[in-house]
């Protein structure tokens, strides 16, 4: 039941946006996006909460189709500091709020200049 | 520094050698959470405490593993006879629950090798 990321890998330049989905097969109650660096710990971007509920990052943004069981998170005007592998952690509604995620295979974005 | 701190950063270990991680949350979060990562994988939840109770463990978390958060502060991860196979980035995160989106964040992990 882990959700499924795509796309797993993509190259940019700087300026140009990018889009990050996560699909589970299950209801979801939350989604939680994180970014990770080599070698770091997640860092939280974005949490997207069932009703629609949305809290993050000033220049990252991200939606929930809670019908589809699906997330994408949106990088506008990418930096070289958006690099990194974006992880999708995934709260089920039989899970709701306990903060046991289930976390994608992660999409590895790298930002050339 | 107010986040999540783990130590050690690093460890190396023979097989069947004990290990013990130590985990200190965020202050005043209540919820403390381990969860386990290998090179290439998103992080796999492995257990977690709200305050001293430790509400659910996962079916990767075999006998070999015991986690305790003994005051509801800091948190132990004991691994015995440790295998090749527990080679891992061991990650702790804390929130503060029930909050509204119950937003986790995580520590800088403790990385394990078993030789």
């Amino acid at each position: 039941q882990q959700p499924v990321q795509s796309p797993q890998a993509v190259i940019l330049r700087e300026g140009e946006d990018a889009v990050i989905n996560c699909s589970s097969s299950k209801a979801l109650y939350s989604v939680h996006w994180y970014r990770q660096k080599h070698g770091e710990a997640p860092v939280f971007l974005m949490i997207l909460l069932k009703g629609g509920e949305q809290k993050g990052h000033e220049k990252i943004s991200a939606s929930f189709n809670e019908k589809k069981q699906q997330s994408s998170l949106y990088l506008t005007a990418s930096q070289l500091s958006y690099s990194g592998t974006y992880f999708c952690g995934t709260e089920g509604v039989g899970s709701g709020n306990t903060g046991k995620l289930i976390f994608g295979q992660g999409t590895t974005l790298q930002v050339k200049p | 520094d107010t986040g999540v701190s783990q130590d050690p950063r690093h460890k190396i270990t023979k097989r069947g050698q004990n290990v013990t991680f130590r985990c200190d949350p965020i202050s005043e979060h209540n919820r403390l959470y381990w969860y386990r990562q290998t090179l290439g994988q998103g992080p796999e939840f492995l257990t977690y405490f709200q305050n001293e109770a430790q509400l659910e463990k996962s079916r990767l978390l075999s006998d070999r593993f015991s986690a305790e958060r003994p005051k509801g502060s800091f948190s132990t991860l004991e691994i015995q006879r440790t295998e090749q196979g527990d080679s891992a980035m061991y990650l702790c995160a804390s929130s503060l629950a029930p909050s509204g989106g119950n937003t986790i964040y995580f520590g800088e992990g403790s990385w394990l090798t078993v030789v």
